[in-house]
C-alpha cells in the first residue's frame, strides 16, 4: 500500500527551529508538497521538492532525498503564528493518473 | 483574483437526507479535489474532477458522488446521509497540469444529526 509517516505533534517555542519529518512508502513517486492548516481555515501550499535537495522558502525549507523516501520541513525563527498543522503528501503516478497522497497532519504548537 | 468559493459554509442535516456542496475554482482552474477532514483522520480524498471528466476517485461509498460543470465549477453530492458522514468538505482546485499546487476553499461544516 502507500503509507507517509510524520509526528502527530510538536512543540517549540519562539524564535526556534524545528524540523518536521515526513516518510514516505509509495511507488510512481512523483514530487513531495508540504501545505500549511490554521484552525478553521484552509490549507495553503507551502512548497513542493520533485528533485533532491533543499528548496528555501523565507523562514520555511524543504527537503527530499528520494533515496531514502524521505522529506522535511524547516522553520526559522518560529513565530507563534506557525502554529498551525502541517501535512505532507506525496504525489504519485498511478497508471495514467496522477494521485495525492496525504499523511495525516503535525500538529505545530509555538509557545512564548 | 478571487479565491476558492464553497458554498454553504454550514451545513446542519439528518441522518437520510441527502446534501449538494459547492465549489467555484480560481479563474482558469481546471481540476476540482474534493477531500473529507475530520479529526485525527487528516484529508481523505473523495474525488478528482478534470474538465467534466472525474479523474481520479478515493475510496468511498456511492453514496458520494459529484460532478463539474463546463465553467469547471463542480458540486458534490452526498446522499443518505449518516452520523459519521459529519465532517469538514474542503475542495481544492489547480490547473490540473504536471506539478501545479492546490488552492484550498474554506470549506463546508456538515453536520449530521
Amino acid at each position: 500500500g502507500q503509507s507517509l509517516e510524520q509526528p502527530s505533534e510538536v512543540t517549540a517555542v519562539e524564535g526556534a527551529i524545528v524540523q518536521i519529518n515526513c516518510t514516505y512508502q509509495t511507488s510512481g513517486f512523483y514530487g513531495l508538497s508540504w501545505y500549511q492548516q490554521h484552525d478553521g481555515g484552509a490549507p495553503t501550499f507551502l512548497s513542493y521538492n520533485a528533485l533532491d535537495g533543499l528548496e528555501e522558502t523565507g523562514r520555511f525549507s524543504s527537503f527530499l532525498s528520494r533515496s531514502d523516501s524521505y522529506g522535511y520541513l524547516l522553520l526559522q525563527e518560529l513565530q507563534m503564528k506557525d502554529s498551525a498543522s502541517y501535512f505532507c503528501a506525496v504525489r504519485v503516478i498511478a497508471g495514467n493518473n496522477r494521485k495525492l497522497i496525504w499523511g495525516l497532519g503535525t500538529s505545530l504548537a509555538v509557545n512564548p | 483574483k478571487a479565491g476558492v468559493t464553497q458554498t454553504p459554509r454550514y451545513l446542519i442535516k439528518t441522518r437520510g437526507q441527502q446534501v449538494t456542496l459547492s465549489c467555484s475554482p480560481i479563474s482558469g482552474h481546471r481540476s476540482v479535489s474534493w477531500y473529507q477532514q475530520t479529526p485525527g483522520q487528516g484529508l481523505q480524498f473523495l474525488f478528482e474532477y478534470f474538465s467534466e471528466t472525474q479523474r481520479n476517485k478515493g475510496n468511498f461509498p456511492g453514496r458520494f458522488s459529484g460532478r463539474q460543470f463546463s465553467n469547471s465549477r463542480s458540486e458534490m453530492n452526498v446522499s443518505t446521509l449518516e452520523l459519521g458522514d459529519s465532517a469538514l468538505y474542503l475542495c481544492a482546485t489547480s490547473m490540473g497540469t504536471g506539478d501545479s499546487p492546490l488552492h484550498f476553499g474554506n470549506g463546508t461544516r456538515l453536520t449530521v444529526t
